[in-house]
């Protein structure tokens, strides 16, 4: 399974601060995206990163991929209570692979405490 | 509009019904996608549609059973269900439809409907 694994599973930290979050997956891809989930709702799409770059910002999200370490990390600055949900990272295979989906790692609860 | 809609937002149904799930979107996507999430689990995929033919099926039990009408639209039928099913059932769409890589392309979700088999 290529299934991503998230660490760490959940993170409590104080408004303000910044939150780091990490993915780590077990074959090759093609790109790998975050998505944000409230509470028992849809996935939003946070940001993608393609697998011959290294980093990618959007707004007070830096995303960074390793893939000779097969890991990347999500890093939100200046948290924010809206901020507060399930973050999943989300790996999608080569193509002609087998392997052409997303694929979602475990996730990790974040709580900004206000 | 740029938004993935779903219906019913929640349903109970006893092991001997048949309801259906709908999902919609006018972004003019041609790729869409069923899901299914359990409690404090990431979704898993379930199915793929492109260009409204059925793409991808991950070995679905035949009592969930999808239709896409038209791009619009994606149904979800289900009959004797078992109480295992209940989860959270996600709908999502990607712009792409063709391509060897479309179904890893980004993705809108809708807000799901939450399925509750007695």
């Amino acid at each position: 399974s290529q299934q991503g694994e998230e660490d760490p599973q959940a993170l409590s930290i104080q408004e303000g601060e910044n939150a780091t979050m990490n993915c780590s997956y077990k074959t090759s891809i093609n790109n790998l995206q975050w998505y944000r989930q409230n509470s028992g709702r849809g996935l939003v799409h946070l940001i993608l990163i393609r697998s011959n770059e290294r980093e990618k910002h959007s707004g007070r999200l830096r995303v960074t991929l390793d893939t000779s370490k097969k890991s990347s990390s999500l890093l939100i600055t200046a948290s924010r209570a809206a901020d507060t949900a399930s973050y999943f990272c989300a790996t999608g295979g080569i193509p002609n692979f087998g392997n052409e989906k997303l694929t979602f790692g475990t996730g990790t609860r974040l709580t900004i405490i206000p | 509009d740029t938004e993935v809609t779903q219906t019913p937002k929640h349903l109970v149904m006893g092991m001997t019904n048949k309801k259906s799930l709908k999902c919609e979107q006018h972004m003019g996507h041609r790729a869409m996608y069923w899901y299914k999430q359990k409690a404090k689990k990431p979704p898993e995929l379930m199915f793929v549609y492109s260009y409204e033919k059925l793409s991808i099926n991950e070995s679905v039990p035949s009592r969930f059973s999808p239709e896409c009408p038209n791009s619009s639209l994606l149904n979800l039928h289900l009959h004797a269900l078992q109480p295992e099913d209940s989860a959270l059932y996600l709908c999502a769409s990607s712009q792409e439809g063709r391509g060897a890589s479309f179904s890893t392309d980004t993705q809108y979700f809708g807000p799901g409907t939450r399925l509750t088999v007695l």
